[in-house]
């Protein structure tokens, strides 16, 4: 059975950072894109970041420069380094994984880690 | 980028009536596209990919169907577990692949 188990969310002040994590089983993360997609309350699905074919990465601009997706193939498990936090950036975070290695739907999803940015 | 483009963005439904959304592409996706339910406090869930092929243990009242640029998912009976927000994607311009803004099934 696949999971996906976000972690590390919380309340930062703005310019801050924070590290969401994502442990994954039932499948191996190397296998399959992974990625990240956040949600702020009442809105729609944005993404946040991919990782695919190795070691490709994929950033919309609003988080380009900020943001670092990586993951520990070892642990099977997904990072999200989020540096220079803006208040915009409050959102609960989804953990997703790919149905393949790269250019496809998500076919599973996390339950979510809520990112609060605000002093 | 392509733009996915939801309609309407509420629909009003008794339960046991069928309900139509629609998706539009700004250029054609082919038939890379899934559609995902999302119920309140929860995590979305793929319901449809290939525009018309369900995802593993979703009733069969619903449907996808269209290509290209037009894409409709269709519940048949709505049950009192439907009413959610759906959302489709385009994965055939990837990354990162598209979302719409939402379609939010509510009771009549």
């Amino acid at each position: 059975e696949v999971q996906l188990v976000e972690s590390g969310g919380g309340l930062i002040q703005p310019g801050g950072s924070l590290r969401l994590s994502c442990a994954a089983s039932g499948f191996t993360i190397s296998s399959n894109y992974m990625s990240w997609v956040r949600q702020a309350a009442g809105k729609g699905l944005e993404w946040v970041s991919l990782i695919y074919s190795g070691d490709n990465t994929y950033y919309p601009d609003y988080v380009k420069g900020r943001f670092t997706i990586s993951r520990d193939n070892s642990k099977n498990t997904l990072h999200l380094q989020m540096n220079r936090l803006r208040a915009e950036d409050t959102a609960v975070y989804y953990c997703a994984k790919g149905r393949k290695y790269s250019g496809s739907y998500i076919d599973y999803w996390g339950l979510g880690t809520l990112v609060t940015v605000s002093s | 980028e392509i733009v996915m483009t939801q309609s309407p963005a509420t629909l009003s439904v008794s339960p046991g009536d069928r309900a139509t959304l629609s998706c539009r592409a700004s250029q054609s996706v082919s038939s890379n596209l899934a559609w995902y339910q999302q119920k309140p406090g929860q995590a979305p869930r793929l319901l449809i990919y290939g525009a018309s092929a369900r995802a593993t243990n979703i009733p069969a009242r619903f449907s996808g169907s269209g290509s290209g640029t037009e894409f409709t998912l269709t519940i048949s009976s709505l049950q009192s577990e439907d009413f959610a927000v759906y959302y489709c994607q385009q994965y055939n311009n990837w990354p990162p692949g598209t979302f719409g803004q939402g379609t939010k099934v509510e009771i009549k």
